[in-house]
Order: structure tokens, then C-alpha cells, then sequence
């Protein structure tokens, strides 16, 4: 099945010791987002990948980059975790027509990522 | 810039009755509505859809309006069953911003 894929499912680290979080996709979509979720919280756009145009949210803080190799991967880099960055991590995918952002189409969610910081 | 307020935070019923979640936008100039089921500790589901040129979508016990004029739109649960158990979130789409959520509502039904 087309699907969404996060791994791991589940990460604990260190304060201030990097961590890579990875999603990947089989349906092709052009548009691959990255969330954010603290506990009790609406989930937050940190970024999204337009094809290969990064597009960064205003108030994401330089701790946190993303990569996006090819099509089918998107990774968020946390540079130096802090505990406040303890959160679920969505990625999510879509399709989106050339030509510009139409926001009309859905997006498919992955499982997510729990991170942890110790 | 699109804000989007749910209505309760919590809710707790007992099995088998029909409930109402809320949920509010501040921007009409959407493109979609989404409502999501979210279990603890999980990713989200994706329940109904709800373009903005439509009214109402259903899917089984689920029904949610769209009142794009008010900003507001509805999810009906018919029937609850304790496995409905779950925060409900909704998200719309607007403008040049990807979806923007509320902070959900987490309802209990009770068996």
C-alpha cells in the first residue's frame, strides 16, 4: 500500500546531542511537510518542501533544518535538542498542481515520531 | 493569519449517545476542512474531508458540516462507542498556509 513512513517510531536522546528523524513516501507526492506536536498542543508547521523549494515558517528556530535527497525522502535535523523540544514529530505528504500552491489537496499523515530528551 | 478554535477540550459521554464536536475558523477564505482522529502517543487519521464548495461530508456513524460563511463546522458522532475513544482535530487549509489545527478535542466515551 501507498503510505507514509516515519522512523523510528520512537527516539530518546541527550540534551543538546543531534538527532535525525526520517520520512519517507510511495505516492509520489511533491509536497512533504513537517509538523510539530507538544503534549495537549495543536500540531505546528515547522517547514515544507515544495518539490525541491524549501520553505521555512517564520518562527521555526535554526535549531531545526531539513533535507529532502530525492522525492521520495524529507529528514528534520535537530541540531541541538533541548527539552522543550520534546514533542511528536509529523511528517505529512501531498499533491500539489505546477504552477503554484493551491492548497486544495489532502494531506496523507505518517505514524509520527516520539522524541524524547533526556 | 487563520486561527482555528475547538470547542469542548474534553468530553466525556456514555456509550451509545449521539455527540457534537465543535470547531471555528477565523479566516472563511478556506480551501478545505479536515477533521482527524488522533489515539495517545499516535499519528493522525484522516476522518472526512469537506471542500469548501461542499456542505457536509458522512462516513458511517461520522457527519461533519461545513458553514464556510460562519466559519464553522461541525462533527456528528452517532451511536458512540467506547472505541471512538480519541482526541478529534480539525484543520483547514487557506490562503498560502498548509493546514492549520485546533488543539483538538478528547472525548471519552464511557462503556
Amino acid at each position: 500500500d501507498a503510505m507514509v513512513i516515519q522512523n523510528p517510531r520512537y527516539q530518546v536522546t541527550q540534551f543538546g546531542k543531534p538527532v535525525t528523524l526520517s520520512c519517507s513516501q510511495t505516492l509520489n507526492h511533491n509536497v512533504m511537510y513537517w509538523y510539530q506536536q507538544k503534549s495537549s498542543q495543536a500540531p505546528k508547521l515547522l517547514f515544507h518542501y515544495y518539490d525541491k523549494d524549501f520553505n521555512n515558517e517564520a518562527d521555526t528556530p535554526d535549531n531545526f533544518q531539513s533535507r529532502r535527497p530525492n522525492t521520495s525522502f524529507c529528514f528534520l535535523d535537530i541540531r541541538s535538542p533541548g527539552l522543550g523540544d520534546a514533542a511528536m514529530y509529523l511528517c505529512a505528504t501531498s499533491r500539489e498542481l505546477r504552477g503554484g500552491w493551491s492548497g486544495a489537496n489532502v494531506l496523507t499523515f505518517g505514524a509520527g515520531s516520539r522524541l524524547t530528551v533526556l | 493569519k487563520q486561527e482555528v478554535t475547538q470547542i469542548p477540550a474534553a468530553l466525556s459521554v456514555p456509550e451509545g449517545e449521539n455527540l457534537v464536536l465543535n470547531c471555528s475558523f477565523t479566516d472563511s477564505a478556506i480551501y478545505n476542512l479536515q477533521w482527524f482522529r488522533q489515539d495517545p502517543g499516535k499519528g493522525l487519521t484522516s476522518l472526512l474531508l469537506i471542500q469548501s464548495s461542499q456542505r457536509e461530508q458522512t462516513s458511517g456513524r461520522l457527519n461533519a458540516s461545513l458553514d464556510k460563511s460562519s466559519g464553522r463546522s461541525t462533527l456528528y458522532i452517532a451511536a458512540s462507542q467506547p472505541g471512538d475513544s480519541a482526541t478529534y482535530l480539525c484543520a483547514v487549509s487557506s490562503g498560502n498556509t498548509p493546514l492549520v489545527f485546533g488543539k483538538g478535542t478528547r472525548l471519552s466515551v464511557i462503556a
